[in-house]
């Protein structure tokens, strides 16, 4: 079946420091890929998405590149702020999903970032 | 534009006692619904999901159930709520014709 291996954590950065959250997946054909962000004490929230290879999906400074080759889909951002400190979560949906459009998560990565 | 609702926002119960949690979407028709389970430092983990009323598909076997008896409303419940049953408890949905998912703020269940 389809999952998703996120980098475990917590990752602590230094405001203005350089993030990378690795994200890699089994799926068959082309899955659509997502990222989720969770604040404290919230639901998740969409950050970012790319449903074909080569794509990059991108959202308040935070970039992702959907790699076929290396079924990959690291979430980058160059210039972290104390603001972004969250869970962040990579996902996907299969190719052959039917009806329910289901997601398969990886199990969240916690970012830390200090002042 | 359309919400989701989740109440109640916490929950502290004891073993063995029941739980009803619901979640209602605004502003969409037939949409799809689930349910997801956080425990404390884990990922997600998809509990129920429905792609009409009355429909409950179930992706794990646990002590939970779900039901959907109207088109836009989700209920999640337990006879008897174990240890195991605290976590954060997410509805969320999307249409079918799109693959983006929206989530609701989130139940926290606290099991004592």
């Amino acid at each position: 079946g389809d999952s998703v291996t996120q980098m475990e954590g917590p990752v602590t950065l230094s405001e203005e420091a350089f993030l990378t959250i690795n994200c890699t997946y089994t799926a068959t054909g082309y899955p659509s890929l997502f990222w989720y962000v969770q604040y404290p004490g919230e639901g998740l929230q969409l950050l970012l998405k790319a449903t074909k290879a080569d794509d990059k999906g991108s959202n308040k400074g935070f970039e992702a590149t959907y790699r076929k080759e290396t079924t990959s889909f690291h979430l980058e951002k160059g210039s972290v702020q104390v603001s972004d400190s969250a869970v962040y979560f990579c996902a996907l949906i299969g190719a052959d999903n039917n009806a329910g459009n289901m997601l398969t998560f990886g199990g969240g990565t916690r970012l830390m970032v200090k002042p | 534009s359309q919400t989701i609702h989740q109440w109640p926002a916490t929950l502290v119960q004891p073993v063995g006692s029941p739980l009803s949690l619901e979640c209602t979407v605004e502003g969409t028709s037939n949409p799809n619904l689930y349910w997801y389970r956080q425990a404390a430092g884990r990922g997600l983990q998809l509990l129920f999901y429905s792609v009409g009323i009355g429909q409950i598909s179930s992706e794990v076997p646990q002590n939970l159930s779900a039901s959907r008896p109207q088109d836009r409303q989700f209920i999640l419940s337990s006879k008897k709520l174990l240890l195991s049953d605290s976590g954060f408890y997410l509805c969320a949905w999307n249409q079918r014709a799109d693959n983006e998912q929206f989530f609701g703020p989130g139940t926290r269940l606290t099991v004592l």
